[in-house]
């Protein structure tokens, strides 16, 4: 079945640096995929979301990019701030199912 | 900005009770889920409902669960007869298109079962 993980369970970054967030995933029939974010004691905030027929995606100080033949998510968030500490899941979907979680991690941001 | 709505925030109950978890998706969203997330641990997929019916659900959703939409606005989560390990926050989720819609997330009900 599906499975969707991050490399790292924990990420700390300086104010100011540019983070990097990781995700794999095992389903290459996933063709939606999508960052959210959680801060404590809250529901899964949306960030932004790619589809599997593109490569990248930006938004507003954050940047998606999907490498489909290593089945492959990141998240880049420029210039981290103190409030985008938080835990970030990404999750995919194959048409038709359910968006399924991976297990976080968690960016703590120092000033 | 429209938002979904859950009740309660936190529900102590005794083991072996019933619980029904309540929820007010986005007004005009046709799509609703439950998920839920054990301390510490990811957000786990437990059902999705489309038009009245149950459209998809995960293993974790066993005939302990039920869902139901009474009305036009609530989409409520009952767990029959609560186990410890139904300890957890549930979070109730609803979208307006299936499937690449974005899925907006309550603030959740956490339930601890003694």
């Amino acid at each position: 079945g599906e499975s969707v993980g991050l490399h790292l369970p924990t990420l700390s970054v300086q104010e100011g640096d540019n983070s990097i967030i990781n995700c794999a995933y095992s389903n290459s029939a996933s063709d939606y995929f999508i960052w959210y974010k959680q801060e404590s004691g809250k529901g899964p905030q949306f960030i932004i979301d790619i589809r599997s027929n593109m490569d990248k995606r930006q938004g507003q100080r954050v940047t998606v990019l999907l490498n489909k033949t290593v089945k492959h998510l990141s998240l880049q968030i420029a210039a981290t701030q103190p409030g985008d500490s938080a835990v970030y899941f990404c999750a995919t979907r194959e048409a038709g199912t359910a968006l399924i979680f991976g297990k976080g991690t968690t960016l703590s941001v120092s000033s | 900005e429209p938002e979904v709505t859950q009740t309660p925030s936190h529900q102590v109950t005794q083991m072996g009770q019933e619980v029904i978890l309540r929820c007010v998706p986005i007004s005009n969203h046709l799509y609703f889920y439950w998920y839920r997330q054990i301390l510490g641990q990811k957000v786990e997929f437990l059902v999705s409902f489309y038009n009245n019916e149950i459209s998809e659900k995960s293993e974790i959703f066993d005939d302990q669960f039920s869902v139901e939409r009474p009305d036009g606005s609530n989409f409520t989560l009952k767990i029959r007869s609560t186990k410890l390990e139904d300890s957890a926050m549930y979070f109730c989720a609803s979208s307006e298109t299936r499937p690449t819609g974005e899925l907006f997330f309550g603030e959740g009900s956490r339930l601890t079962v003694l």
